[in-house]
């Protein structure tokens, strides 16, 4: 079975700094994706970013990029220049045929 | 708006009652999925259809919860009886068939069901 796990349950912020959010994974699947979603206050979830197992690169959209360590079953999500509409929840999530997620960290950006 | 919606949107019933939700997949997507997510909590699975055949329930999906996609397209999600244990957030996500497990996966904006 997959597993996500996601240790910072909140994590406070100044504006403007960079923003690491922790994840590991467990998978016995040899070809597996990683995906990462914002969920702000009115609950839609919104899909930040995708790391494919095979992928020799780490993702990278706009401000998102995806700290992608296969040997330590990680995928960090890194914010570069946190704004004030970054305050939500995360999730990072791995995928069968059912995306399981993480239990989530809450990011408050600090003005 | 071609995304996934949901309707409605919020819901609050009594104790007993029967709701129903309804979920419109993104039109090319022919796998719709079912989650459920209390607050402080991620999504948990609930079930998913692969066009109208339903290809997995989790055991969540307890014998008063039913969910149907009769021609493929939109879905439904009833809850019979409800409990005070059903408040939680009920999302309905979409995706194109699966390849290598690698397509994303994209979601409604949820329905908020409040049982009293």
């Amino acid at each position: 079975a997959q597993k996500i796990t996601q240790t910072q349950p909140g994590m406070f912020v100044q504006e403007k700094e960079a923003v690491t959010l922790d994840c590991t994974y467990d998978t016995s699947d040899p070809s597996y994706g990683l995906f990462w979603y914002k969920q702000p206050s009115s609950g839609e979830m919104i899909f930040l970013i995708y790391q494919g197992s095979y992928d020799q690169q780490n993702a990278t959209e706009g401000r998102y990029s995806l700290n992608f360590q296969k040997a330590r079953k990680s995928a960090n999500l890194v914010i570069s220049a946190s704004q004030l509409g970054d305050s939500a929840m995360y999730f990072c999530a791995t995928r069968d045929d059912k995306i399981i997620f993480g239990k989530g960290t809450r990011l408050h950006i600090l003005p | 708006d071609t995304g996934v919606s949901q309707d409605p949107r919020h819901k609050i019933t009594k104790r007993g009652q029967n709701v129903t939700f309804r979920c419109d997949p993104i039109s090319e997507h022919n796998r719709l999925y079912w989650y459920r997510q209390t607050l402080g909590q991620g999504p948990e699975f609930l079930t998913y259809f692969q066009n109208e055949a339903q290809l997995e329930k989790s055991r969540l999906l307890s014998d008063r919860f039913s969910a149907e996609r009769p021609k493929g397209s939109f879905s439904t999600l009833e809850i019979q009886r409800t409990e005070q244990g059903d408040s939680a957030m009920y999302l309905c996500a979409s995706s194109e068939p699966s390849g290598q497990g690698l397509d994303t996966i994209y979601f409604g904006e949820g329905s908020w069901l409040t049982v009293v």
